[in-house]
């Protein structure tokens, strides 16, 4: 019974090269989101995809940043030449319902921690 | 803008005490979760509180909401050192699927 997983746990890059992060949500669970987390602080919502669709990418930069979650494989979280000020922790979490539905919880993977030299 | 506030922000206790974590919200909710994250790994799903008055237990943790007052408290009863985290509250913006979270409570429980 896999929770979400998420790859790399670490992810080095040099300015102006591309991230790709990746998240496997929970067997079953067609709801994925994207979070950021900067060191001491809470983590910021970035998107929200359904199997295929966007939901909600409003916490997302424009630029440089794409999210998609494909009919098969994992969720993708790409950010495109990345700056030093990209470095956080990325955290992806599932659940099964949308956040409206009640008592509905997230699961959390144990992030990507994304480090630009 | 949905703004979610904790305090303390730190918070250094001894074994065998209690302590109680505030998380105020801004604007109106109708759900808010506890979760806590241990350094360098995932996070993990507490309580969470559907309706004003709502209160969860589980161990030596108690989570309580009250709406009206846009405030919740996670109460430590007798704290042990496994207890030592970082512990989150999260909101849910009303009308939208967007989890807001504040800035965090970091735990450390000492003999």
């Amino acid at each position: 019974n896999a929770g979400v997983m998420q790859n790399p746990r670490h992810l080095v890059r040099r300015r102006g090269q591309e991230a790709r992060l990746r998240c496997s949500p929970v067997k079953g669970h067609s709801h994925v989101y994207w979070y950021r987390q900067l060191p001491e602080e809470g983590l910021k919502f970035m998107v929200y995809l359904q199997k295929e669709n966007i939901i909600d990418e409003s916490g997302m930069p424009k630029e440089r940043f794409s999210a998609e979650f494909p009919k098969e494989g994992p969720s993708i979280l790409r950010i495109q030449q990345v700056v030093r000020g990209d470095s956080a922790a990325y955290f992806c979490a599932s659940s099964r319902a949308g956040p409206k539905a009640t008592n509905e919880k997230l699961f959390f993977g144990s992030g990507t921690q994304l480090s630009v030299l | 803008e949905l703004k979610v506030e904790q305090n303390p922000l730190f918070l250094s206790m001894q074994e065998g005490k209690n302590y109680t974590i505030y998380c105020n919200y801004s604007t109106t909710s109708d759900r808010l979760y506890w979760y806590r994250q241990d350094p360098g790994k995932s996070l993990e799903s507490l309580f969470v509180l559907l309706s004003n008055g709502a209160v969860k237990q589980e161990g030596r943790l108690m989570a309580s909401l009250d709406t009206k007052a846009r405030l919740s408290t996670l109460h430590i009863t007798a704290a042990v050192h496994d207890l030592s985290a970082t512990y989150f509250c999260a909101v849910v913006l009303l009308g939208t699927d967007k989890l807001i979270f504040g800035t965090g409570t970091r735990l450390q429980v000492f003999p």
